[in-house]
């Protein structure tokens, strides 16, 4: 089956470790995207990348790092940077980052940083 | 960009028709109406989109107003299993990177 892979479901980290989530999709996409979702708020767009090797930041980039090597891979770390990492995290991928593209999101991480 | 607005929650019968409205009064011309659903602790799922004409799936269809200034999500058969809360969301054509604004969306119970 084609899609989005997250993993781990759920993520528990100390406070000032630094922590990657994982995104994986099969669906041969050019474009993929992070968001984060807080308790009964919308996605805020942290990172997007639109092609391999390339990556631009999103509303709320600060605290967040992303890297794109491959085009099936776009992993996110937090950083200790990030004043308040404790939530929900999703990943998407489109194929183009064009309005004409749906986005197509994974299950979501959920990161608890105590 | 432009801003949805929807009811904060609906109820619906199971078998029955449900009718999702959405305001999007500020909507440019080159924005696409996008609706997606989301269930407790998954990820939001796609369920259709359209510029002016109306569009149909087999999940759903968009009925998109004359003026573009509103729209309806319409699931013609309802069941528990769409239970959700659903996104009406505008995004603009070019390559603005995925850049969705989603509000708080409409929580539909579908009843026995």
């Amino acid at each position: 089956d084609g899609g989005i892979t997250q993993s781990p479901k759920y993520l528990f980290r100390k406070e000032g470790q630094n922590v990657t989530l994982s995104c994986e999709q099969n669906l041969n996409h050019d474009a993929m995207y992070w968001y984060r979702q807080d308790p009964g708020q919308g996605l805020r767009l942290i990172y997007y990348s639109q092609i391999v090797n390339d990556f631009q930041k999103g509303d709320i980039a600060e605290g967040y790092s992303v890297s794109r090597e491959k085009k099936e891979s776009f992993p996110l770390t937090v950083t200790s940077a990030q004043k308040n990492p404790t939530a929900f995290y999703l990943c998407a991928s489109s194929t183009t980052a064009g309005g004409r593209s749906p986005l197509h999101f994974g299950n979501g991480t959920r990161l608890t940083v105590t | 960009d432009a801003k949805t607005t929807q009811p904060p929650s609906m109820d619906c019968a199971e078998g029955r028709a449900a009718n999702l409205p959405c305001n999007h009064s500020t909507i440019s011309g080159n924005e696409y109406v996008y609706w997606y659903r989301q269930i407790h602790s998954q990820g939001p799922q796609y369920i259709i989109h359209g510029l002016k004409n109306n569009e149909t799936n087999e999940m759903a269809s968009l009925i998109i107003t004359e003026d573009r200034k509103s729209s309806t999500l319409i699931l013609p058969h309802a069941t528990l299993r769409d239970t959700a809360v659903y996104y009406c969301i505008v995004r603009v054509a070019g390559n603005q990177g995925g850049k969705l604004i989603f509000g708080q969306g409409t929580e539909l119970s579908v009843k026995p």
